[in-house]
């Protein structure tokens, strides 16, 4: 089946400091998806990148399709950037799958 | 915001229970979804309807019941829970399916 794995699943940072997460996906890509949870519960819609790079101020995103893996860069990280952020795809089937997610821990 | 609601945001329900979770979005999507997700565990599909057709379920039990009865609207009814459904349940659309998707608050479910 199709499955989607996040990388690291956990991740302390210093605040100022930039990191990167990875999502490796198993099949040909229709939607990538990434989110951010906040304590309440609530996913946030970060980017929608099937393909190509998006920059959305301190946070980018880019997927490489043919590679099958997306990327989440977090630069000049703040402590309010702490919490779990997923990856989601979906393929020819259109059932949006979420990996399992990295915990980013952000330290004043 | 994102424009997907579901009420109610906390519901805290017995065993012989009988209860219902809403979700309503007014963004003209067509397709909405139903996840689940337990603690230290990644979301779970549950349930696609698409045009108020479900087009998935996956092997969710049957005290789990969808309704969609228009586009806007999906219910997940909810009836004899055991402990282990406590979970926060999350509610999406998407304009068509493999579409972007956005999720509603969620509801906290906690079956005593």
């Amino acid at each position: 089946g199709i499955q989607v794995e996040q990388s690291p699943p956990d991740l302390i940072l210093q605040e100022g400091a930039n990191s990167t997460l990875r999502c490796n996906f198993s099949d040909s890509v229709n939607n990538l998806q990434w989110f951010h949870q906040n304590p309440w519960g609530q996913l946030i819609n970060l980017f929608y990148i099937p393909s190509g790079t998006k920059q959305n101020g301190r946070l980018s995103a880019t997927t490489v399709a043919t590679e099958r893996y997306s990327l989440l860069y977090i630069s000049s990280s703040q402590t309010t950037d702490s919490g779990v952020y997923f990856c989601a795809y979906s393929g020819n089937t259109g059932k949006l799958i979420f990996g399992q997610g990295t915990t980013l821990q952000v330290k004043p | 915001e994102t424009g997907v609601t579901q009420t109610p945001r906390h519901l805290v329900m017995g065993m012989t229970n009988k209860k219902s979770l809403k979700c309503e979005q007014h963004l003209g999507h067509n397709a909405m979804y139903w996840y689940k997700q337990s603690a230290k565990k990644p979301l779970e599909l549950m349930f696609v309807y698409n045009f108020k057709e479900q087009t998935e379920n996956n092997s969710v039990p049957s005290r789990f019941s969808p309704e969609c009865p228009n586009s806007s609207h999906l219910f997940l009814h909810l009836h004899t829970l055991q402990p282990e459904d406590s979970a926060l349940y999350l509610c999406a659309s998407s304009p068509g399916q493999g579409v972007e998707a956005f999720f509603g608050q969620g509801t906290r479910l906690t079956v005593v």
